[in-house]
């Protein structure tokens, strides 16, 4: 099925420690974006990409790098985690800026000790 | 900066009970304004949104929101609610031309919705 797709689901990782949270959609979206969710706060953007080979920043993106050297992949590099780091990560994907996140990934719980 | 707020933090209503959630944001220009909900345990889904045209925008599964552009506001409603509507609710904005970043969405805090049978 049409969608995007998010990889791992859970997963736990010691302060320091780097990892990809890798993101995935098959409906040729030029937009693409990474929030994480945290209580009481709704969702924050981490960075956004228009196209391949196009990024750019959002509201928290200290911490983070992501690429996007195809239309289908846009994968979210933790550098160095930190407890702060702690939270649900959602991908997202649209066919424009500014229609906003139409299509979003099951998400990944990501904890940091 | 741009902000979006979102008045209740929790709403528990009875079903077939009316519901109106509060939305306003923060932006004197050009906005795309959305209503996202999250069911228990799954991921956000698209309820409506508004770009242009009609201030009174219908979404999925009868929900209705109304911009009213002097009020900053984009109030989310539905007549009737149901046990399946329990969910968190999420508004959020695109301020166009703002900064240049087109992409960036701002949300709200959300809104839980708690609708007891």
């Amino acid at each position: 099925n049409a969608g995007v797709t998010q990889t791992p689901k859970f997963q736990v990782l010691k302060t320091g420690q780097s990892m990809t949270l890798q993101c995935a959609q098959d409906m040729n979206h030029e937009y693409m974006s990474w929030y994480r969710q945290d209580p009481g706060m709704g969702l924050r953007l981490i960075h956004y990409s228009v196209g391949a080979g196009i990024t750019d920043q959002g509201e928290v993106p200290n911490g983070y790098n992501v690429s996007r050297s195809t239309t289908e992949d846009f994968p979210l590099r933790l550098l160095s985690a930190a407890p702060s780091q702690t939270s649900v990560y959602f991908c997202a994907s649209s066919y424009s800026p500014r229609a906003g996140p139409q299509h979003f990934g099951d998400g990944t719980r990501l904890s940091i000790l | 900066a741009q902000s979006v707020s979102q008045h209740n933090h929790h709403v528990i209503l009875s079903e077939a009970a009316s519901l109106e959630l509060g939305c306003n944001y923060s932006y004197g220009g050009t906005v795309n304004l959305f209503w996202y909900v999250q069911y228990p345990g799954q991921h956000l889904q698209l309820l409506l949104k508004y770009f242009s045209g009609d201030p009174l925008v219908k979404g999925i599964k009868g929900f209705e929101a109304e911009f009213i552009k002097s009020k900053f506001s984009f109030n989310l409603r539905k007549p009737s609610v149901q046990w399946s509507d329990t969910a968190e609710y999420f508004c959020a904005v695109n301020a166009m031309n703002y900064g240049g970043s087109q992409g960036n969405l701002i949300f709200g805090k959300g809104t839980k919705l708690s609708v007891k049978p």
